[in-house]
């Protein structure tokens, strides 16, 4: 199973928007409504930030959210604030191969 | 709360095994599967499998088939994974993740740092 393509890096100023995107294929992202977004600061563990491609889990700020399209998934953060830079990494159900992770993108806030 | 606490760290030899526990607590560990995912040295994450704690079923991931094999004791609310065979590719750190059948993890372990070095 191979990983999902993420842009290995993204950035933006404070107040802006940024997309990150995540493509797989239809075995994966375009097959299936199971995509979740992750959060990681450096030596921290990850964080759920979006699931089942579109919903937040309860304390997540609605300035992230996700949406797809064919075998695309994206995490939009709008309003971007210092608190944001942080590794970001999508994930999605596979099928009979379980999961299976993108290889993660650093997003700078300048 | 949710909890999920992992074993520490290990040294481990090439060809050695390892097995790691991740102790959960705040929630009724049935109603849940739980995987387990790693992370080398600045790279990214990748799935190791998935167990269903409530009848003990398992899927691993390809690459890694023949050398994991994940349990659990619901006695003490505790999963357990080990990995065989083990190389300096496997170096990393070993995080337990509580979610569902269809790969989200809402809750994370602190993570294991596994070194194999010989």
């Amino acid at each position: 199973q191979s990983a999902l393509t993420q842009p290995p890096s993204a950035s933006g100023s404070p107040g802006q928007s940024v997309t990150i995107s995540c493509t797989g294929t239809s075995s994966d992202v375009g097959g299936y409504n199971y995509v979740s977004w992750y959060q990681q600061h450096p030596g921290k563990a990850p964080k759920l930030m979006i699931y089942e491609v579109t919903k937040r889990p309860s304390g997540v700020p609605d300035r992230f959210s996700g949406s797809k399209s064919g075998n695309t998934a994206s995490l939009t953060v709008s309003g971007l604030q210092a608190e944001d830079e942080a590794d970001y990494y999508c994930s999605s159900y596979a099928g009979s191969n379980g999961g299976v992770f993108g290889g993660g993108t650093k997003l700078t806030v300048l | 709360q949710v909890q999920l606490v992992q074993s520490g760290a290990e040294v481990k030899k090439p060809g050695a095994s390892v097995k790691f526990s991740c102790k959960t607590s705040g929630f009724t560990l049935t109603s849940y599967y739980m995987h387990w995912v790693r992370q080398a040295p600045g790279q990214g994450l990748e799935w190791m499998g998935i167990i269903n704690p409530s009848g003990g079923s398992t899927t691993y991931a390809r690459k890694l088939q023949g050398r994991v094999t994940m349990t659990r004791d619901t006695s003490t609310s505790t999963v357990y994974m080990e990995l065989s065979s083990l190389r300096s590719e496997d170096t990393a750190v070993y995080y337990c993740a509580r979610g569902n059948y269809y790969a989200k993890f809402d809750s994370w372990g602190q993570g294991t740092l596994v070194t194999v070095s010989s």
